[in-house]
Formats: structure tokens, C-alpha cells, sequence
């Protein structure tokens, strides 16, 4: 099925370091959504996304919309162990199924 | 923030037996749930959706009579894997959303972890 672009599918950086994943489509979405998956659990929603161009902040996490609708990126600032898990980017176009990119690994080396 | 419970979080089991998953939304009316399955190192993959009263929507190659889904309340979907086989073992996900209010995003449960002997 459909499946959006994710890069980079892994990560190894260093405890402080900053982190920048985005997720692009050939298609046009009104619902951009990341979340975060730690080993043998569920995602948890990161952040969501409603209108092209939006920026939106939680905590030190950053995420944007991009204003063609077909893409979006997500930022995490100074990097502490826990935020080591998968990332996902998910897009959605009106109420339809979500669409998964294919995940980014981030380990963090202390 | 909205919570979705899944139930049991693994099973371990023997080939032939039935193993039914329960996934409630706990703060909120969840009009339609989604049932996932994740293979190690790879995305989720969307199996079927389930709406509150009516006949669940698979996606294509899953087959219903295998994977039994029931939604019978705005709470509750719960997701048969009938006659397991080892090749049914996987990481299984529900997820739930309101689907007619808008910018609602999908929460998701912890996850099933099902091992078939």
C-alpha cells in the first residue's frame, strides 16, 4: 500500500546532539501526525499537525507542516537518553487511514 | 490526554487455539478503531477497521474469516485471531480515534505481543 518517505531510516548520535527526521509523499495530506515508539509498545503521539506551513512545539520536540501539504519534518533538541526509540510520521487526508512512513531508529551514544 | 488500553499485552500459545485481543478507548467515544500488525524493524500495517455497529473494513490480503473483528460499543473493538499458527505470531496494535469531530488524531493501545507454539 501507500507509504510515505522517512528519512533517515536510522540515527546514531551523541547524548546533547540534535536530531532532524522528515517525511515527504507524492500525495497531498491535510493531517500530518509523528509519534514515538519504545520496544514492545504502542506509538505515543508526538505531535499533530493541522494547516500547511504550521509550526508547532512540545517541549523539545519541533515539528512542521510543510505549505505544499506533501511533506513534513520533526526537530528534537538536545538529545537525553530516553528519546532513543523509532520515530514515525503518519499522513491523513480527510478521514481516510493513516499512512505510515517507514520509521527512524534513534540511538544515542552517552 | 486520551487513552487507549489493549488487552492482554502478550500471549503465548499453542497452534489450533483462538486468542481474542480487547482494545477500549477510556476517556473518549471512539466511533471507529484500527487493528495494525508490526513485524520486527518494520512500519505498521493496517489490517482492518472496525465502526461502532456495523461490519469491520479489511484491507486487502487479510482475510476476515482468520481475523475476526467485533466493534459491538463506542468503547470496545475486540479482534479474534482464530485457529493460530506460528505464522499468525506478531506484535498486534489497536488504535482509535473520533471520527467525526474534527482535528481528533488516532491514539494507540500498547500492543499484543502473540507467540503461537
Amino acid at each position: 500500500g501507500q507509504q510515505l518517505n522517512q528519512s533517515p531510516q536510522s540515527m546514531f548520535i551523541q547524548e546533547g546532539e540534535d536530531v532532524s527526521m522528515n517525511c515527504t509523499s507524492s500525495s497531498i495530506f491535510n493531517t500530518w501526525l509523528w509519534y514515538k515508539q519504545d520496544p514492545g509498545e504502542g506509538p505515543v503521539l508526538l505531535i499533530a499537525l493541522y494547516k500547511a506551513g504550521e509550526l508547532t512545539s512540545n517541549g523539545r520536540l519541533t515539528a512542521q507542516f510543510g505549505i505544499t501539504r506533501k511533506d513534513s519534518f520533526l526537530n528534537i533538541s538536545a538529545s537525553i537518553p530516553s528519546d532513543v526509540g523509532i520515530y514515525f510520521c503518519a499522513g491523513q487526508q480527510g478521514a481516510q487511514k493513516l499512512v505510515f512512513g517507514q520509521g527512524t531508529r534513534l540511538t544515542i551514544n552517552p | 490526554g486520551a487513552v487507549v488500553s489493549q488487552h492482554p499485552s502478550r500471549v503465548i500459545c499453542k497452534s489450533g487455539t483462538s486468542v481474542k485481543i480487547e482494545c477500549r478507548s477510556l476517556d473518549f467515544q471512539a466511533t471507529t478503531m484500527f487493528w495494525y500488525r508490526q513485524f520486527p524493524k518494520q512500519s505498521l500495517m493496517l489490517m482492518a477497521t472496525s465502526n461502532e455497529g456495523s461490519k469491520a473494513t479489511y484491507e486487502q490480503g487479510v482475510e476476515k474469516d482468520k481475523f475476526l473483528i467485533n466493534h459491538a460499543s463506542l468503547t470496545l473493538s475486540t479482534l479474534t485471531v482464530t485457529s493460530a499458527h506460528p505464522e499468525d505470531s506478531s506484535f498486534y496494535i489497536c488504535s482509535a480515534r473520533v471520527v467525526n469531530v474534527v482535528n481528533q488524531p488516532q491514539h494507540f493501545g500498547d500492543g499484543t505481543r502473540l507467540s503461537i507454539l
